[in-house]
């Protein structure tokens, strides 16, 4: 939507621990929810999304839920590892020309 | 494909100076942006860009921003003159469509003015 939420822009587990980062989004028509990975030096990668006609996605140890009727969706990361230790950002279309809106971003950290 | 390229990574100049930031997309992608990111504001896009032509300028922030895209290998991001407040990492990112398809970046250019 054209307003996008991040929490908490901050994020420290153990390693093997779960990692939760939630969004909210402001434009009820927005279908497209992609979250990326920025790791130090490199720019966002993106590493999965999900789209509205479903309320989850898993690939691996990486989930995405997705509520419509809230607005808000949430990447879930388990038996975190070092090397996901990165900036995660959310995202959803714009209403106006289908761009892209970015979320303040999650730093996330795992200590071993 | 070696992905989204962007020159110079590193740039420093003095404040008032011109600086020219280039990219060039993946190539096949017609969809082209560029963003800006600071601590402050995260990731803003300034300007996309759709078969070459510009499509959404609003988030450029002032007149001293411009962006051309004279072909569909290139496109440079122009800020003249520099203001230390325009210190920032500029990322280019394309796609093979709009916000509702995967936007590839580039490594960004790390722009320091003085």
């Amino acid at each position: 939507g054209e307003n996008v939420e991040q929490h908490p822009s901050t994020l420290s587990v153990q390693e093997g621990d779960s990692a939760v980062i939630k969004c909210t989004y402001s434009d009820s028509a927005s279908n497209y929810f992609p979250w990326y990975k920025q790791e130090l030096g490199k720019g966002p990668q993106l590493i999965i999304d999900i789209r509205s006609n479903v309320g989850e996605k898993k690939d691996q140890r990486i989930a995405v839920t997705l509520n419509k009727t809230a607005k808000h969706f949430s990447l879930h990361i388990t038996e975190t590892q070092p090397e996901d230790s990165a900036v995660y950002f959310c995202a959803a279309p714009s209403n106006q020309g289908g761009k892209l809106i970015f979320g303040q971003g999650t730093e996330l950290s795992v200590k071993p | 494909d070696a992905g989204v390229i962007q020159s110079p990574r590193h740039e420093v100049t003095e404040m008032g100076q011109e600086v020219t930031l280039r990219c060039k997309p993946i190539s096949g992608h017609d969809y082209l942006f560029w963003y800006r990111q600071t601590m402050m504001r995260g990731l803003e896009l300034l300007i996309y860009f759709n078969n070459n032509v510009p499509i959404d300028d609003s988030g450029m922030p002032e007149d001293r921003f411009s962006a051309k895209m004279p072909n569909a290998s290139f496109s440079t991001l122009k800020i003249q003159p520099s203001e230390p407040r325009d210190s920032a990492v500029y990322f280019c990112a394309s796609s093979s469509g709009t916000g509702y398809t995967e936007a590839f970046f580039g490594q960004g250019t790390r722009l320091t003015v003085v």
